[in-house]
């Protein structure tokens, strides 16, 4: 298995715009994370999944960001308008329900400028 | 609020046993321990979890306190390559997985 992908790897955009980050999680897998990663607030827990169905979405800071799953293969995290204050490294995250460990991808640094 | 409690930093001396403390005073009787590490800019890696029982895999062991309220990751033989953030994860269900600071260990030769 390729592990949790997710795309792009890089992404530097301007003030105002759109911007969507894209997971595939691990085949099988039925819970999915969306994690946030700056230098100030370390590793925040935005939104999960499960069974494409959004859980908790309390850690979403603000209506400028959004998450679906349309499908148990693929997850979008949307940023409409960006801000700067917004450029972090974002983190896909996939598991089963039941206790096990947590698949991390390698992430989507986003520079907002 | 942060369910866990861990050192800032910690060094170690290649080749020695690293032992990560971690407080978690206020878990709750059904839900686990969880420890994983960041390598640089990496995304987290799973190390080991545990609810009760000691736990050891290929990587560590995990050492819970009878009244659950502290555990300890033990890294037996420590390698440079095992310099990373540490994280303690105090989750029901392994769905709510909140990351605290963790602790920065730091493997010296």
């Amino acid at each position: 298995d390729a592990g949790v992908i997710q795309s792009p790897r890089h992404e530097v955009t301007e003030m105002g715009q759109e911007v969507t980050l894209r997971c595939k999680p691990i085949s099988g897998h039925n819970s999915l994370f969306w994690y946030r990663q700056t230098m100030m607030r370390g590793l925040e827990l935005l939104i999960y999944f499960n069974n494409n169905v959004p859980i908790d979405d309390s850690g979403m800071p603000e209506d400028r960001f959004s998450a679906k799953m349309p499908n148990a293969s693929f997850s979008t995290l949307k940023i409409q308008p960006s801000e700067p204050r917004d450029s972090a490294v974002y983190f896909c995250a996939s598991t089963r329900w039941e206790n096990t460990e947590a698949f991390f991808g390698q992430g989507t640094r986003l520079t907002v400028v | 609020d942060a369910k866990t409690t861990q050192p800032t930093s910690m060094d170690c001396a290649e080749g020695r046993a690293a032992n990560l403390p971690c407080n978690h005073s206020t878990i709750s009787g059904n839900e686990y321990v969880y420890w994983y590490r960041q390598i640089h800019s990496q995304g987290p890696q799973y190390i080991i979890h545990g609810l009760k029982n000691n736990e050891t895999n290929e990587m560590a062991s995990l050492i819970i306190t009878e009244d659950r309220k502290s555990s300890t990751l033990i890294l037996p033989h420590a390698t440079l390559r095992d310099t990373a953030v540490y994280y303690c994860i105090v989750s029901l269900y392994n769905n709510d997985m909140r990351f605290g600071a963790g602790t920065r260990l730091t493997v010296k030769p």
